[in-house]
């Protein structure tokens, strides 16, 4: 079975600074990996995905994401955050058969301030 | 309107009453799931479908049941609610077909308090 650990449950960070939301994932076999974005009082929605190719991989809002196979991570980065970018931000892994079963971090929450 | 929608969107019950939450999408979406979020523990699954005959229990099925009305139409029940199952609730679909067919699309959560 596959495993997602977010290792900061809060970051707090200045207006206009970078920001890095770390993810490690625990498979024996290959993955596909998510990170979602839940803005208060809405649901989950996707930011940027990795399924094969560039192991760099930019989704919206300016978010990039690294895929590490080595060190099992996918750490999530922003270069300026902005206050609306305040959610939280969980991390996904799925397995590379059939079906696209989601396994979920516990979340991490981004505080911008001002 | 939204693809995937919830009722109700809050719900406050009491020990023992039996509830249920419904989950509609407009994407023709064969696959649905029912996660629960908790603090600190993320979103973990309850149930899911992949398509009207095909409904499978997740990581922590004890204490639910579910119902795939059509293909548009899953609801989760609780048929005797206790205080630990306060949480907030997500309904997401998804499917194999095209560019997305990797990502699941949520509701906007139903937040469920059990006195």
């Amino acid at each position: 079975a596959q495993s997602v650990t977010q290792l900061d449950s809060q970051v707090p960070v200045f207006e206009e600074a970078p920001v890095e939301l770390r993810c490690n994932y625990s498979s024996s076999v290959s993955v596909y990996l998510f990170w979602y974005v839940q803005y208060p009082n809405q649901g989950l929605q996707l930011l940027l995905k990795y399924l094969s190719g560039s192991t760099l991989v930019k989704g919206i809002n300016g978010f990039e994401a690294e895929f590490n196979k080595s060190q099992t991570s996918f750490h999530l980065r922003k270069p300026s955050v902005h206050i609306s970018d305040t959610a939280e931000y969980f991390c996904a892994v799925s397995v590379r058969r059939a079906g696209n079963m989601l396994t979920f971090g516990g979340g991490t929450r981004l505080m911008v301030k001002p | 309107d939204a693809d995937v929608t919830q009722t109700p969107r809050n719900r406050i019950t009491k020990t023992g009453k039996r509830i249920m939450l419904e989950c509609s999408q407009t994407k023709g979406h064969d696959r649905m799931y029912w996660y629960r979020q908790d603090p600190g523990l993320g979103l973990r699954l309850i149930y899911y479908s992949f398509d009207v005959k095909d409904i499978n229990k997740g990581e922590i099925s004890d204490g639910y049941s579910v119902s795939r009305q059509a293909q548009a139409k899953f609801s989760l029940s609780l048929e005797s609610a206790i205080p630990n199952q306060t949480a907030l609730y997500f309904c997401a679909t998804s499917d194999l077909r095209g560019s997305r067919y990797n990502e699941q699309f949520f509701g906007p959560g139903t937040r469920l308090t059990v006195l």
